[in-house]
């Protein structure tokens, strides 16, 4: 079956803190997709990855194709980087189709 | 910027009145898709166009229909929303429907409220 699991749910930091958001999925992917959506927002796609690491800025995402593990961390944080972090994935076979992860709320306060 | 634009933002309906939600994308990306998210819940794909070519979700209620007339419009209609149709509507695009790894381009959302 194809699944998406976040940890954790819900996470609360302290300004400047680093902040890590964890994703691990069930059958081999092809891409898969980090995003952030504000309160009542849309959502901003943040990073895809189908091997290794990305960084922008702050933000890194790793992820590990034998493990079926991936993690987004945030550096330094701030509290405007406070949303819901999603980890979604296209599954091999499955076309364009993402599968999401029932997201991660990043409260980071003063 | 190239974007995919919600219109409304935020739409009100009275139960069982039609209501249209839209999407444009300035992008010229084949694929579009239609999401619906709950409060505190994760997105659900209602339907995707690869083109013209409609392809909906096995689970997605026959209430919900959709219309893509050109490559840059895409509309959702709701027939005769329900109470628990209330919920954020998401749509959004990629450059093609393959199985390579696919970027997918998110709009702001409408949010739709029934009463």
């Amino acid at each position: 079956k194809n699944e998406v699991e976040q940890s954790p749910q819900n996470l609360t930091a302290q300004e400047g803190e680093f902040i890590t958001i964890n994703c691990s999925y069930s059958v081999g992917i092809s891409a898969l997709h980090w995003l952030q959506q504000h309160p009542g927002g849309g959502i901003v796609s943040l990073f895809m990855l189908s091997s290794g690491k990305k960084k922008h800025g702050r933000l890194i995402a790793t992820i590990n194709i034998q493990e079926k593990h991936s993690s987004l961390h945030i550096t330094a944080s701030h509290p405007r980087d406070s949303a819901v972090y999603i980890c979604a994935v296209q599954f091999t076979g499955t076309a364009s189709k993402l599968t999401f992860g029932t997201g991660t709320r990043l409260q980071v306060t003063l | 910027d190239a974007m995919v634009i919600q219109n409304p933002r935020y739409q009100v309906t009275q139960f069982g009145k039609p209501v249209t939600l839209s999407c444009s994308q300035t992008l010229n990306h084949n694929v579009m898709y239609w999401y619906q998210q709950k409060s505190s819940q994760a997105p659900k794909l209602l339907f995707h166009y690869y083109d013209k070519d409609f392809n909906n979700e096995a689970d997605t209620p026959d209430n919900f229909q959709s219309r893509r007339p050109n490559t840059s419009f895409c509309f959702l209609d709701i027939r005769s929303p329900g109470l628990g149709d209330a919920a954020m509507y998401l749509c959004a695009t990629s450059p093609e429907g393959g199985f390579g790894s696919q970027p997918q381009h998110f709009g702001d959302g409408t949010r739709l409220s029934i009463l």
